[in-house]
């Protein structure tokens, strides 16, 4: 059973670098055919796709990110992780990754979340 | 972009009823469409993808139809565990877009 897990800092400042990591037990990330996704959900709102990753380290970024986006992988670590710079309070959101496939997106497994705050 | 909309934005229902949600695509998307289940301080867990084909482990009671334009997301009698936020999902346009979600509560 796959499963993965989100870590990182809960409080990131105004204009800093938001960064967190997602770490994929249960399975290599590197097997099967999938892409690593970032979704993120602020307080009360629906879910917005961050961007993705295969393990060859191909990457693609909602356009609406995709000038403060950074996806990267770590196939030693069975990992992959999230960069967003200028964070501002828009920012503030529960951030997932998820397990999605090659060919549609669907994501048929996810992380339990965390939340990051941008405040001073 | 491809939007997502979704009807009723709220539904209050009994345990027992038959729920019924719709979802519409901005363009057509043929049958790429996925359905999530969301419970409060909780992922969204995949109901249904490629608009009706049932998730492993997911409850027959769920089933999913539509094409092109227009989705729904039925379930045939409404359980305890099922109160919760549905989201619908287009999976094939770059970038993916979910709806704004319809939330189940208790009557």
């Amino acid at each position: 059973q796959v499963q993965l897990q989100e870590s990182g800092p809960g409080l990131v400042k105004p204009s800093q670098t938001l960064s967190l990591t997602c770490t994929v037990s249960g399975g290599s990330i590197s097997s099967g055919s999938y892409y690593w996704s970032w979704i993120r959900q602020p307080a009360g709102k629906g879910l917005e796709w961050i961007g993705r990753i295969y393990t060859s380290g191909s990457t693609n970024y909602n356009p609406s990110l995709k000038s403060r986006v950074t996806i990267s992988v770590d196939t030693s670590k069975n990992q992959f992780s999230l960069k967003l710079s200028s964070v501002t309070a828009a920012d503030t959101a529960v951030y997932y990754c998820a397990r999605g496939g090659a060919v549609a997106y669907y994501f048929d497994y996810w992380g339990q979340g965390t939340l990051v705050t941008v405040s001073s | 972009d491809i939007q997502m909309t979704q009807s009723p934005s709220s539904v209050s229902a009994s345990v027992g009823d038959r729920v019924t949600i719709t979802c519409r695509a901005s363009q057509g998307i043929s049958s790429w469409l996925a359905w999530y289940q969301q419970k409060p301080g909780k992922a969204p867990k995949l109901l249904i993808y490629a608009a009706s084909s049932l998730q492993s482990g997911v409850p027959s009671r769920f089933s999913g139809s539509g094409s092109g334009t227009d989705f729904t997301l039925t379930i045939s009698s409404l359980q305890p565990e099922d109160f919760a936020t549905y989201y619908c999902q287009q999976a094939n346009s770059f970038p993916p877009a979910f709806g704004p979600g319809t939330k189940v509560d208790i009557k």
